[in-house]
Formats: structure tokens, C-alpha cells, sequence
């Protein structure tokens, strides 16, 4: 069975400083790979997927991600954090046109001024 | 990416009622997901509903306790059953978008709470 672990429930960060979020997953076969932020009382927005191709994703603001397949992680970075960027972050797979998607447990990003 | 709206955005309830949450979207989708996102914790799939069949539940949830209609290909409803306390939590629905394979844009959510 799929599974995705987020190992950092909460990550605080000053403003401007760099961060990156940790997301491993196990699966036997081949996975998409999605990282969604869900703002405070809102619903969950993409920011960005790898579903093949260039290992280093780009996504909305700012946000980057690198699929890392021996490793079996997807960690989502971004050079330098705005207050904004308070969310919570959530790593996702789905098995290849399976249509379902299977979440972590989330990351709190914190940014402090 | 698909604009996708649910009512009602919260709504607080007595235990043994039922709720039912209207998700729209504003273009025809074949594919249309429930998910449960109880408090502090990640999403869990409730059930997948394509128009003209009965929808697919996930382990755990059963068509009882989360009847699930999808008249047309822009508009779904899921009814929470026989509520509890324990069934407090934020209904979401999400669509595939079109853009990619299995890229789900989500709705802005359904605030529960059972008392």
C-alpha cells in the first residue's frame, strides 16, 4: 500500500530565510507526486506536481520541488519565506491514473517577521 | 483550474441530524471527490462520484452514513447521516481539472460542527 510521511509537523522560520519541508513516501510502483497548501479557513490549493520528466518541479510563489526516486521523497524548498507563506502544507501521491490521491499528515509553516 | 464552490461554508448541528453540502463547479467534470479532513489531521477520501453511477466509498465509509448524489457533470451533494460529535470536521470536494492526470483542484471547504 501507498503511504506518505511528513516528518515535521510544524516548522518555524524567520522572514526572508530559506525552508524546506520534508516529504518521503513508499510505493511499490510507479506515483504522481502533489504538494498543496491549505491558508488559514480556506481549502487546498495546488502549488505544484511532478508526474514526469525534469526531477526539479516549479511552482506558484516561489515554491520548488525536487523528485528524488531512490530516496522516495519529494521535499518542497523556496530560497526565502514571507509572511504570506503561513499554511499548512500538504504532500500528497496518487498511483499513476488511479484518480486517488493519498495525503500526509500536513506541515504547519510558521513565518515570524 | 476549475472554480469550485460549497454551501454551506460552516454550519453547526444537533447530533442525529443530517447535513447535506452542495459542491458546484463552473465547467463539466467526469470526476468528483469527497474528502473528510477531521480536526488537526490530513484528508481521507470518503468517495468517488461519477455522474450516472452509484459512487465508490473508500474503506470506512459506507453509502448509509454518506449518501452521495451527482445528478449532472457540474454538481454533486454529500449528506452526512445520523450525525455525532465525532463527525466534526471539514467536508471538501474536488474535481480532476484537465490538466494532467490525476491533478484535483479542491473547493474552499464545509466547516462541521456536531454538538
Amino acid at each position: 500500500a501507498q503511504s506518505v510521511t511528513q516528518l515535521d509537523s510544524q516548522v518555524p522560520v524567520f522572514e526572508e530565510a530559506p525552508v524546506e519541508l520534508r516529504c518521503n513516501y513508499s510505493s511499490s510502483v510507479s506515483v504522481y507526486l502533489f504538494w498543496y497548501v491549505q491558508y488559514p479557513n480556506q481549502g487546498l490549493q495546488l502549488l505544484l506536481k511532478y508526474l514526469s520528466g525534469s526531477t526539479l518541479v516549479k511552482g506558484i510563489n516561489g515554491f520548488e520541488a525536487e523528485f528524488n526516486k531512490s530516496q522516495t521523497s519529494f521535499h518542497l524548498r523556496k530560497p526565502s519565506v514571507h509572511i504570506s507563506d503561513t499554511a499548512e502544507y500538504f504532500c500528497a501521491v496518487s498511483l499513476v491514473n488511479t484518480d486517488k490521491l493519498i495525503f500526509g499528515t500536513g506541515t504547519r509553516l510558521q513565518v515570524f517577521p | 483550474s476549475a472554480v469550485i464552490s460549497q454551501k454551506p461554508s460552516r454550519d453547526i448541528c444537533q447530533r442525529g441530524t443530517s447535513l447535506t453540502i452542495q459542491c458546484q463547479v463552473d465547467s463539466q467534470v467526469t470526476m468528483m471527490f469527497w474528502y473528510r479532513q477531521q480536526p488537526g489531521q490530513s484528508l481521507t477520501l470518503i468517495a468517488t462520484a461519477n455522474q450516472g453511477s452509484e459512487a465508490t466509498y473508500e474503506s470506512g465509509f459506507v453509502i448509509d452514513k454518506f449518501p452521495i448524489s451527482r445528478p449532472n457533470l457540474t454538481f454533486s451533494t454529500l449528506t452526512v447521516s445520523n450525525m455525532s460529535p465525532e463527525d466534526s470536521s471539514i467536508y471538501l470536494c474536488s474535481v480532476e481539472g484537465g490538466q494532467g492526470p490525476d491533478t484535483q483542484y479542491f473547493g474552499p471547504g464545509t466547516r462541521l460542527t456536531v454538538l
